[in-house]
Order: structure tokens, then C-alpha cells, then sequence
């Protein structure tokens, strides 16, 4: 079945730090490609998607770019600010041969930015 | 547009109790989804519908219900409440093959 592999956190770094958050995905045919962001409290909201192989979703400073030959779409964000603290999650979707458009999401990695 | 809203924000329940988690959408979206948030665990699905009167399970539907009777409620039912569904519940929507969009999530405990 459809599987997303993340980062293990938490991740801690100082603010202006350069960061990655890895993710790997295993799926069949060609899913869509999305990270999501919850911060305390709240429920998650989308911070960019890819929908095809090479695709660069990009949002608020942060990029990834869907490689379809490693199976990746790493998280990337050049300056990190104190706001950016949060649990990001990797997540992908296929239409699994019917007309459900179902989300597998990772387990999530905690990101905490220090002033 | 309120988007995706959920009832209540916080419940306490006793073991063996019921209750209704509600979800209302205004975004005039066919797909709705359950999940539970345990820590470290990410997001499990419970239930989705793909559009009023269709349901189906999710990866964790034990000990949970749902009904979709109009395009923009999706209740979900616990019956016999247990310490293992003690979690964060989060409704959700999208349209198709495209972004979901979540409510505010309930925070549950069973005790």
C-alpha cells in the first residue's frame, strides 16, 4: 500500500538556519504531493503540493520539488524565522482505482526555532 | 465562509458513554474525511464519503460511526467510549483530487 516515510524530530535550529526535512513516499501509479503544517493548537493547513514529477510547490519561503526517480519531496526553507515552529507533515494521494481521494500522511516532524 | 467548523473544541467522557463529534462545511466540497491525531503517530483515517448518503472506512473505523445525509454535514458517532479513542479528531474536505482542507480538531479523553 501507499506509504510516506518523514524525518524523525524534533528538529531544533536557531533562527536564520537553513533547513530540510526529508520525505520519501511509496505509492502505485502517480500520486499528488503535499506538505502540511499545524501549529500549536490548530488543525493542519496545506503549505504547498506538487501534482507531477518535477513539479516545485513552493509557499511562504518554503520549497520542495517532487523527484519521481527518488521517490522524494524534501522540505526546504533557506531562513528559518520563530514563527516557522510547528509539526510538518508529508503527505500524498492517489485515486486508488475508484473515487476516493484518500491522504497518507508521515508521523509528522516537530520543528521548534530559536530566537 | 466559516470553511470547516467542528463541535465541541474539548470533551471529557466516561468509559462506556456515547457521543456525537459534529462537522459542518460551507465550502460546497463532495469529500469528507475523519481522522484521529495520536502523538508521533500522524493521522490515522476513520471514515470518509465521497458525497450525501456514500460512506466508507478508513484505515481505524472500529468503535465509530458516521452518517452523511445533505453535502455539507458528516457526524461522527462513538458508541461505548473506550481510553483508546482518546485522541485529537479532525474533520476534513476537498473536491476531488486536490488539497483537504481541516476544522479546528476536537480534543477527546476518555476516562
Amino acid at each position: 500500500g501507499d506509504s510516506v516515510t518523514q524525518m524523525e524530530g524534533p528538529v531544533t535550529l536557531s533562527e536564520e538556519a537553513f533547513l530540510t526535512i526529508n520525505c520519501t513516499y511509496t505509492a502505485t501509479g502517480y500520486p499528488s504531493l503535499f506538505w502540511y503544517v499545524q501549529y500549536p493548537g490548530e488543525g493542519l493547513q496545506l503549505l504547498l503540493k506538487a501534482t507531477k514529477a518535477d513539479d516545485k510547490g513552493s509557499n511562504k519561503g518554503f520549497e520542495a520539488t517532487y523527484r519521481k526517480e527518488t521517490t522524494s519531496f524534501h522540505l526546504e526553507k533557506g531562513s528559518v524565522q520563530v514563527s516557522d515552529s510547528a509539526v510538518y507533515f508529508c503527505a500524498l494521494s492517489t485515486n486508488s482505482g475508484g473515487s476516493n481521494y484518500k491522504l497518507t500522511f508521515g508521523k509528522g516532524t516537530l520543528l521548534t526555532v530559536n530566537p | 465562509n466559516a470553511g470547516v467548523t467542528q463541535t465541541p473544541k474539548f470533551r471529557i467522557l466516561k468509559i462506556g458513554q456515547s457521543m456525537t463529534l459534529q462537522c459542518a462545511q460551507d465550502m460546497n466540497h463532495n469529500y469528507m474525511y475523519w481522522y484521529r491525531q495520536d502523538p508521533g503517530m500522524g493521522l490515522k483515517l476513520i471514515y470518509y464519503s465521497v458525497g450525501a448518503g456514500i460512506t466508507d472506512k478508513g484505515e481505524v473505523p472500529n468503535g465509530y460511526n458516521v452518517s452523511r445525509s445533505t453535502t455539507e454535514d458528516f457526524p461522527l458517532r462513538l458508541e461505548l467510549a473506550a481510553p483508546s479513542q482518546t485522541s485529537v479528531y479532525f474533520c476534513a474536505t476537498s473536491q476531488g483530487a486536490y488539497e483537504q482542507y481541516f476544522g479546528p480538531g476536537t480534543r477527546l479523553t476518555v476516562t
